[in-house]
């Protein structure tokens, strides 16, 4: 069982927005504005799409757009492309007395 | 461009000893940013392993800091992992990333190596 909470399945139309969220608690989301999310392409490595809760990385489209309330981190994707169907992961720090780093997981998108 | 690749046996024995190395082009590790190990069985979600600063500091995931340890060899540009006691459940996909803040902000990975732990 993930530390973190994610839908398993998501899905939208072309040029529709959806929103996924990552639920977690006043130990890691809730305390730390070091949630990132990434996406997953089948049999590729995770790309970094969101870190620090909100910031993009340098090439990342800005349809995809990050936030947080409380305990719940929510990735945005809008105007929906065929090419963002993929797996879609968020983290948190949870380092409190050790460092920790915990994952949901994972959320599949699908572009109908 | 930074680069990272994975290598090491694919195949390992239970109660044995799993061993990574990643090489690292484009970027000295000596320059600075954490360097990591994340892991994703068959099928499953991601798992962070643990992480390095460039100067040794380590970082390991609490389930696993105690068969996990991973280290930096700054003269070859590459960094390790050696995971202990390994079972079934070790299984998995490992992935290398180079790592901006300790903090699972990987912005450029390794492609993967799948390690099986089978006897």
């Amino acid at each position: 069982q993930s530390a973190l909470t994610q839908p398993a399945s998501v899905s939208g139309s072309p040029g529709q927005s959806i929103t996924i969220s990552c639920t977690g608690t006043s130990s890691d989301v809730g305390s730390y504005n070091l949630v990132s999310w990434y996406q997953q392409h089948p049999g590729k490595a995770p790309k970094l799409m969101i870190y620090e809760g909100s910031k993009r990385p340098s090439g990342v489209s800005n349809r995809f757009s990050g936030s947080k309330s409380g305990n719940t981190a929510s990735l945005t994707i809008s105007g929906l492309q065929a090419e963002d169907e993929a797996d879609y992961y968020c983290c948190s720090y949870a380092g409190s007395s050790t460092p920790d780093v915990v994952f949901g997981g994972g959320t599949k998108l699908t572009v109908l | 461009q930074v680069q990272l690749q994975e290598s090491g046996p694919g195949l390992v024995k239970p109660s044995e000893t799993l061993s990574l190395t990643c090489a690292v082009s484009g970027y000295s590790i000596s320059s600075g940013y954490y360097w990591g190990w994340i892991r994703q069985p068959p099928g499953k979600g991601l798992e962070w392993i643990g992480s390095i600063y460039h100067s040794g500091s380590t970082y390991y995931n609490p389930s696993l800091k105690s068969r996990v340890t991973i280290s930096v060899d700054t003269s070859k540009n590459q960094f390790s992992l050696k995971l202990s006691s390994v079972t079934a459940a070790d299984t998995a996909v490992y992935y290398c990333a180079r790592d901006l803040t300790a903090a699972m902000v990987n912005d450029y990975w390794g492609q993967g190596t799948l390690v099986t732990v089978s006897s």
